[in-house]
């Protein structure tokens, strides 16, 4: 299974494009990239998923590496309702069913 | 509205009691998943099920035991087993297949004493 790596805490100006890495060398081809976030206390929320091609929706734009050894989540007007718990996941193989395995993510602060 | 309800958000148990949660989805998901979060820490996979009366140990399941009688209910008991049972517990469903998206209740806070 394809293991995700992220910086443990960012910080990002109020109005400002916030740009959240992730690092997945050993992603194979048929593994899609998901983002979720977690505000404190609450149940993760769906960001945005890509397989290859860069994607774009109303809360987000993820940017994939031609490779897909590491993508990018941008925010691109960072507001203090974004302050988060970011997690970059690659779905699991087959032994988890269709179930996204989750890591520590990165602390996402927005400062006014 | 569709979505996915955890009950209750906060519960309280003597050490050595069972306990069960509440799942339930009207979104007409195939698939739940029960996750188990500690402060600080990513989310670890408990128990899943694709399939009514089918289910499958996640991670960690030791200590946990899961029905999947219904496709909208599954419900997670917590056995007086379960060394650590203190911590919040999220449960999630999603169509199958590896492009769809998982939606999360808002989580049950359970507390052993």
């Amino acid at each position: 299974d394809a293991k995700t790596t992220q910086p443990p805490s960012m910080d990002c100006a109020e109005g400002r494009a916030a740009n959240l890495p992730c690092n997945h060398s050993t992603i194979s081809g048929n593994e899609y990239v998901y983002w979720y976030r977690q505000i404190h206390s609450q149940g993760p929320q769906y960001i945005i998923h890509g397989l290859k091609n860069n994607e774009t929706n109303e809360m987000a734009s993820l940017i994939i590496t031609e490779d897909r050894k590491s993508s990018t989540l941008i925010l691109p007007h960072a507001t203090l309702r974004d302050t988060a718990v970011y997690y970059c996941i690659v779905r699991v193989a087959a032994n988890s069913g269709y179930a996204l395995n989750f890591g520590k993510g990165t602390s996402l602060l927005v400062t006014p | 509205d569709g979505g996915i309800t955890q009950s209750p958000k906060y519960l309280f148990r003597k050490e050595g009691q069972n306990v069960t949660l509440s799942c339930e989805q009207n979104l007409n998901h195939d698939a739940m998943y029960w996750y188990r979060q500690d402060p600080g820490q990513g989310l670890r996979l408990i128990y899943y099920s694709q399939i009514v009366n089918d289910f499958q140990k996640g991670d960690i399941a030791e200590g946990y035991s899961v029905s999947r009688e219904k496709k909208e209910s599954f419900p997670l008991t917590v056995t007086s087993a379960q060394k650590n049972p203190t911590a919040f517990y999220l449960c999630a469903s999603s169509r199958k297949g590896w492009d769809t998206e998982a939606f999360f209740g808002q989580g049950t806070r359970l507390t052993v004493v």
